[in-house]
């Protein structure tokens, strides 16, 4: 049974500051996804990897994939207090595309 | 381009009732999934529709029961309501024929209440 575990789970980070989630998963996979929630609301598709090596940013946010370590990581620039929410990885196993979520990481970025 | 829409935003029901909740699929995309996240837990795997034929299903009792129609849109329904089925229904459409990422975009859900 694919296993995906987020940590940490709670990060409180000023404003300004660098951080890095983590997440790794338990059966060899090459998608992986990573998604914002914000309370109350639905989830927010933020990055798509595809396969080893993949990198993808936008804005404050970076996402790498090392399929090998089965360990994907969401790297946080000079966060701002907009980016506090829940962050989820979800990994995609076999075609009928049933993702596996993360435990998530309610991230609060404080003035 | 039309998102994923879901309906009723909201639904309070009272244990042993039986509840559908549905989705319409953004435009172009032949397949649903349905997900159910608890309280501060991620979401979980319900079982997906792909062309109106279930196409995978999570650890879920058959009283979790799904559709899909001609049109591509889905209903969830549920039997037998227990507390433990109050939770935040998310439904998620994805184009299973696109080569690759098979991206799955949310709907707003629906936050059925069991008392």
């Amino acid at each position: 049974e694919l296993k995906v575990e987020q940590n940490p789970l709670f990060l409180s980070m000023q404003e300004g500051k660098n951080y890095t989630i983590y997440c790794n998963y338990s059966t060899t996979s090459d998608r992986l996804y990573w998604y914002r929630q914000d309370p109350g609301k639905s989830l927010e598709s933020l990055f798509v990897l595809l396969s080893n090596g993949a990198v993808k940013q936008e804005g404050r946010l970076m996402a790498s994939l090392d399929t090998k370590a089965r360990l994907s990581t969401l790297h946080i620039t000079a966060a701002v207090h907009d980016l506090s929410a829940t962050y989820f990885c979800a990994v995609g196993l076999g075609t009928a595309s049933k993702l596996t979520f993360g435990t998530g990481t309610r991230l609060q970025v404080t003035l | 381009e039309t998102g994923v829409t879901q309906s009723p935003t909201h639904l309070i029901k009272t244990r042993g009732q039986q509840v559908t909740l549905r989705c319409s699929s953004q435009s172009g995309h032949n397949t649903v999934s349905w997900y159910q996240q608890a309280l501060g837990q991620g979401p979980q795997f319900i079982f997906q529709y792909y062309r109106e034929e279930e196409n995978g299903r999570g650890n879920f009792p058959p009283r979790f029961s799904g559709l899909q129609f001609p049109n591509y849109s889905s209903e969830l329904n549920v039997n037998a309501l227990e507390l433990d089925d109050s939770a935040l229904y998310l439904c998620a459409s994805s184009d299973m024929g696109l080569a690759g990422a098979n991206e799955q975009f949310f709907g707003p859900g629906t936050r059925l209440t069991v008392l």
